[in-house]
């Protein structure tokens, strides 16, 4: 079956970018959908078909996909990005990654 | 505006049947896939089933194929989740998930989901 391999923690100062990865063989090839998720509540998609942004999400989120990994951008990180970030593919079903917990310092 | 309602999440005995039910509003229901993702407390999301529109197909993840069946009544805007012989590794939140667009495999909407715990 198909693996998606995310960092457990990622660590940024307010006002820089952070960076999460998705690694899975030949990603690329397909479409990666990220979604954030805050403490106690439900996920919320931030970036679909691998950088394309759906309406009221900030210009600060964007993605990218080619070869092996995925990337999350955030930059200009606040306080409020703080959350679980979850990576999704389609692979005969669908696959989430680990998740990855982005620490605001 | 959209919603998704979990309910039927309960404390049942492993080997125990549960049906969870989510209703949904807001959208053309007939119109969208539906899924069911769980968590287990303090871990991350899986997958676990999916039904098209029309109820024609279902798939669903190799840890619950030939004990949960999905099904959904688009005259009651409504989506199921038949889960039987019930093991204490599908102790999570289940959520109601709507598909972004027609039968896609992204969600746009999530309910809050309901708490189903297998245990002794």
């Amino acid at each position: 079956s198909y693996v998606l391999t995310q960092p457990p923690s990622v660590s940024v100062a307010p006002g820089k970018t952070a960076r999460i990865t998705c690694g899975g063989n030949n990603i690329g090839s397909k479409s990666v959908h990220w979604y954030q998720q805050k403490p106690g509540q439900a996920p919320v998609l931030v970036v679909y078909d691998d950088s394309d942004r759906p309406s009221g999400i900030p210009e600060r989120f964007s993605g990218s996909n080619s070869g092996n990994t995925a990337t999350l951008t955030i930059s200009r990180v606040e306080a409020g990005d703080e959350a679980d970030y979850y990576c999704q593919v389609w692979d005969s079903g669908v696959v989430f990654g680990g998740g990855t917990k982005l620490t605001v310092l | 505006e959209v919603q998704l309602v979990e309910s039927g999440g309960v404390v049942v005995q492993p080997g125990g049947s549960l049906r969870l039910s989510c209703a949904a509003s807001g959208f053309t229901f007939d119109d969208y896939t539906m899924h069911w993702v769980r968590q287990a407390p303090g871990k991350g999301l899986e997958w676990v089933s999916l039904i098209s529109w029309d109820g024609g197909s279902t798939y669903y993840a190799d840890s619950v194929k030939g004990r949960f069946t999905i099904s959904r009544d688009n005259s009651k805007n409504s989506l199921y989740l038949q889960m039987n012989s019930l093991r204490t590794e599908d102790t999570a939140l289940y959520y109601c998930a709507k598909s972004r667009y027609g039968g896609s495999y992204l969600f746009d909407y999530w309910g809050q989901g309901t708490l189903v715990t297998v245990s002794s």
